[in-house]
């Protein structure tokens, strides 16, 4: 199973919004809505960001928002915040009923 | 509060053998399907295994063929990893997470903080 395709990094002026795409297969992705995002800062566990695509954990800021066309995914950063620096990764299940995480993006704020 | 404690990682030589382990406390552990999620410093996260409620059944990453056993032992709210016949590459942090799951699937909603693994001579 090969890693979800993620750019490497992005980046953007505190205020602007920055988009994060994961592209997949229909083996992973474009088969289950079970794609989430992680934020990692550095040294620090993952943390989750957005669940079945596109929902909201309770105290993650609605600045966040998923989405999901055919085989790829995207996270959504609006109103960025120097916080939102750190690295983000997406999941997706698989039809091996595995995992597959992306490669990562690592988010600058300008 | 939720927290899952990774434990037992550390030097090992390759070739040989390490079991991770991962206690957890407050929350109902047998109601959980849990994983082992891995990440080479510096690198990205791959993820390795999970275990379902009663450990009756188990999946893997096809990279590992067959050298990880994932268990769990309900009555100790613990995980475990057997990790055998080690190599240079299995060098990473291990983290052990919950999949939530209620009336919907919340993804891996809680993480340990990491145990690191390193192979070398």
């Amino acid at each position: 199973q090969s890693a979800l395709t993620q750019p490497p990094s992005v980046s953007g002026s505190p205020g602007q919004s920055v988009t994060i795409s994961c592209t997949g297969t229909r083996s992973d992705v474009g088969s289950y809505n079970r794609v989430s995002w992680y934020k990692q800062p550095p040294g620090t566990a993952p943390k989750v960001m957005i669940f079945e695509v596109s929902n909201r954990p309770s105290g993650v800021p609605d600045r966040f928002s998923g989405s999901k066309s055919g085989n790829t995914a995207s996270l959504t950063i609006s109103g960025l915040q120097a916080e939102d620096e750190a690295d983000y990764y997406c999941c997706s299940f698989t039809t091996s009923s595995t995992y597959v995480f992306g490669t990562g993006t690592k988010v600058t704020v300008l | 509060d939720v927290q899952l404690v990774e434990s037992g990682g550390g030097l090992v030589q390759p070739g040989g053998s390490l079991r991770l382990s991962c206690a957890a406390s407050g929350f109902a552990f047998s109601g959980y399907w849990i994983h082992w999620v891995r990440q080479v410093p510096g690198k990205g996260l791959e993820w390795v295994s999970r275990i379902n409620l009663d450990g009756s059944s188990t999946t893997y990453a096809d990279s590992l063929k067959g050298r990880f056993t994932i268990s769990r032992d309900n009555a100790k709210n613990a995980l475990y990893l057997q990790m055998n016949s080690l190599r240079a590459d299995d060098t990473a942090v291990y983290f052990c997470a919950r999949e939530g799951y209620s009336d919907s699937w919340y993804g891996f909603d809680f993480w340990g903080q990491g145990a690191l693994v390193t192979v070398s001579s």
